[in-house]
């Protein structure tokens, strides 16, 4: 069965720190990956997706992500965290067949401190 | 641009009763979904539909009912309220591949006392 871990509940970084979110997934092939920003009261927004080729993938708001495959991870970063990026971050994993949902991860919230 | 529209944002409702969330979705998606978000537990799947007329049971079903009459349109039926439903739903839809991300609406928070 496919699922996704994010091993870290909550996470504070200094504003202009780096940031690594971790995720990792259980899935037999080749998965399609998701990362979701949620700011307080809002719905989710999509952050980047990888699904094949370069595993390095650049997203919205200066995020990006690295697919490693030997390691079953997909972390999120950014080089320089700014306040308004205080969130919650939901990384997912696409099912193996058309018609069926994501499975997401427990999130990791993350505060920025000034 | 709508997008996914929830209706409605809040609700307080009392162990029994009964009530109907609705989603709309301009974007002519075929998929919808409809997601709980609970404290340290992430987004559950309760009910999809991959098209008018379908719905299926996700992770999370008991204790409600789905109805999809309209593309546009998802509605999530709660027919007996019980506090463990207390939490904030999530509506999303999206292309019907598996390759296309989620739309979510900003949520209903609903509260069973």
């Amino acid at each position: 069965a496919q699922s996704v871990t994010q091993p870290d509940i909550h996470i504070t970084v200094s504003e202009g720190a780096s940031l690594e979110l971790r995720c990792n997934y259980s899935y037999g092939a080749t998965p399609y990956l998701f990362w979701y920003v949620q700011s307080p009261g809002q719905g989710l927004q999509l952050l980047l997706k990888y699904f094949s080729g370069d595993t390095l993938v650049q997203g919205i708001k200066g995020f990006e992500a690295e697919f490693k495959r030997s390691q079953s991870s997909f972390n999120l970063r950014k080089p320089s965290v700014h306040w308004s990026d205080a969130a919650e971050y939901f990384c997912a994993v696409g099912a193996n067949q058309a018609g069926t949902a994501l499975i997401f991860g427990k999130g990791t919230t993350l505060s920025v401190s000034s | 641009n709508a997008g996914v529209t929830q209706t409605p944002k809040f609700r307080v409702l009392k162990t029994g009763q009964s009530m109907t969330l609705l989603c709309a979705q301009d974007m002519n998606h075929e998929y919808m979904y409809w997601y709980r978000q609970d404290p340290g537990m992430g987004l559950r799947l309760i009910h999809y539909s991959v098209g008018e007329g379908t719905t299926a049971k996700g992770e999370v079903p008991d204790g409600y009912n789905v109805s999809r009459l309209k593309k546009q349109n998802f509605l999530l039926g709660l027919e007996s309220a019980a506090p463990s439903q207390t939490s904030v739903y999530f509506c999303a839809s999206s292309y019907p591949d598996r390759f296309s991300p989620l739309h979510f609406g900003n949520g209903t928070r609903l509260t069973v006392t």
